[in-house]
């Protein structure tokens, strides 16, 4: 059973570029959070998706980011007109349907902005 | 709101020699409290997690930690470290009203031989 896959690994964009960060979750697991952790930081939470539905994007900057989950494919955190204060690792976890607390961590995009 | 707070930034120990991260969170009803582990460049590992139950909770790779709510702590501990066990800890609570995990900054742990 494969885990958590994102991708890319390593991404690096100019400024004012839009990143697209892509996220397959563990199979079988319906539930997708996406987690920014800046250098000497701890993971900060932006939001928690489901198939097609964003249940909590609290942790989301209001402008310029935005996440979807499809019905058929990866879940895409898309970051517009990026600026070098995005760079970060970015990371995504998933879970089962039934056990939402018990996340499983992919190995994370790391995004420079130059 | 749920926050954690990781006391040490950084623990030297030397190899062979017992070590203790210390956890605190703040205080609610129910918790989910949770250790994972970071390697450089790589995503987070869980080590161990604490729903209910026994409050002595064992995880992977000999490490152990134990809930004290009245202390409202969490802390990890292990009898006896190794070279590999050089990495970065994260302590982590949710809650039973949401999903998301709050994590606290993080503990270096740097094993010397």
């Amino acid at each position: 059973n494969a885990g958590v896959m994102q991708n890319p690994r390593h991404l690096v964009r100019r400024r004012g570029q839009e990143a697209r960060l892509r996220c397959s979750p563990m199979k079988g697991h319906s539930h997708v959070y996406w987690y920014r952790q800046l250098p000497e930081e701890g993971l900060k939470f932006m939001v928690y998706l489901q198939k097609e539905n964003i249940i909590d994007e609290s942790g989301m900057p209001k402008e310029r980011f935005s996440a979807e989950f499809p019905k058929e494919g990866p879940s895409i955190l898309r970051i517009q007109q990026v600026v070098r204060g995005d760079s970060a690792a970015y990371f995504c976890a998933s879970s089962p349907y039934d056990v939402s607390y018990e996340q499983y961590f992919g190995p994370g995009t790391r995004l420079t902005v130059t | 709101a749920q926050s954690v707070t990781q006391l040490d930034s950084q623990v030297p120990v030397f190899e062979e020699a017992p070590v203790e991260l210390r956890c605190n969170y703040s205080s609610s009803v129910s918790v989910y409290l949770f250790w994972y582990v970071q390697y450089p460049n790589q995503g987070l590992q869980l080590l161990l997690k604490y729903l209910s139950g026994s409050t002595l909770v064992k995880g992977i790779n000999g490490f152990e930690a134990e809930f004290n709510k009245s202390q409202t702590s969490f802390h990890l501990r292990k009898p006896s470290v190794h070279i590999s066990d050089t990495a970065e800890y994260f302590c982590a609570v949710s809650d039973s009203d949401t999903d998301k995990l709050i994590f606290g900054t993080g503990t270096r742990l740097q094993v010397f031989p």
